[in-house]
């Protein structure tokens, strides 16, 4: 089964403090993808960051950082010095042996001036 | 071109009547996926389609419910009989590689009264 597990519904933050969205993934597969993507309030989802099962380097862009942990089988996402911009639905998905997205259940992040 | 569109962007509906949506993906994008949304949830997988070909349908998929890719460029997804738990937000995403990350439209939400 694949299944992708976003634990935090919802977290608010004041503007500046650093916000970490966890997401933990199920698949038996070995090859796979993780996705983050981003839904502010308009409603399109944005693409964020695509990470490959045999790459678990951490990224880094901007203030967005990505932790990508197997043993864990978690793939976190950190937002360093939050802005009220940041204010959306965050999704992690997965991506193993179909050709389908299956995405979690969304944190919402909430950053207060 | 400038991404992914979506129309109408909002319908209102009676119970039992018929609906279509149209998705326009970006031009080179050979994969076409349809996903819906419901309040609170994260997209939930319905169909796709390589080129003119639907190569996978969802449960969720009710026999009432038929999309097409024509000529393997636009997109219909056609919803008879609407039923007022068919409400939601219904997501079209395409890509150029079976692996890569999906680019989203804007949606369009339906509400069936």
């Amino acid at each position: 089964a694949q299944k992708v597990t976003q634990a935090q519904t919802e977290i608010s933050v004041v503007e500046k403090e650093d916000v970490t969205l966890d997401c933990v993934y199920e698949t038996r597969d070995t090859t796979y993808y993780l996705f983050w993507y981003k839904q502010p309030p308009s409603g399109e989802l944005v693409f964020l960051i695509r990470r490959n099962s045999f790459d678990e380097q951490n990224e880094i862009s901007g203030r967005y950082s990505w932790n990508f942990q197997k043993s864990t089988s978690s793939f976190n996402f950190t937002i360093t010095a939050s802005q009220v911009v940041d204010s959306a639905v965050y999704f992690c998905a997965l991506r193993s042996n179909t050709d389908k997205l299956i995405f979690g259940t969304g944190t919402r992040l909430q950053v207060f001036p | 071109d400038t991404g992914v569109s979506q129309n109408p962007r909002h319908k209102i509906t009676k119970r039992g009547q018929n609906v279509t949506f149209r998705c326009d993906p970006i031009s080179e994008h050979n994969r076409l996926y349809w996903y819906r949304q419901t309040l609170g949830q994260g997209p939930e997988f319905l169909t796709y389609f390589q080129n003119e070909a639907q190569l996978e349908k969802s449960r969720l998929l009710s026999d009432r419910f038929s999309a097409e890719r024509p000529k393997g460029s636009f997109s219909t997804l056609e919803i008879q009989r609407t039923e007022q738990g068919d409400s939601a937000m219904y997501l079209c995403a395409s890509t150029a590689k079976a692996t890569g990350e999906l680019f989203f439209g804007e949606g369009s939400r339906l509400t069936v009264l």
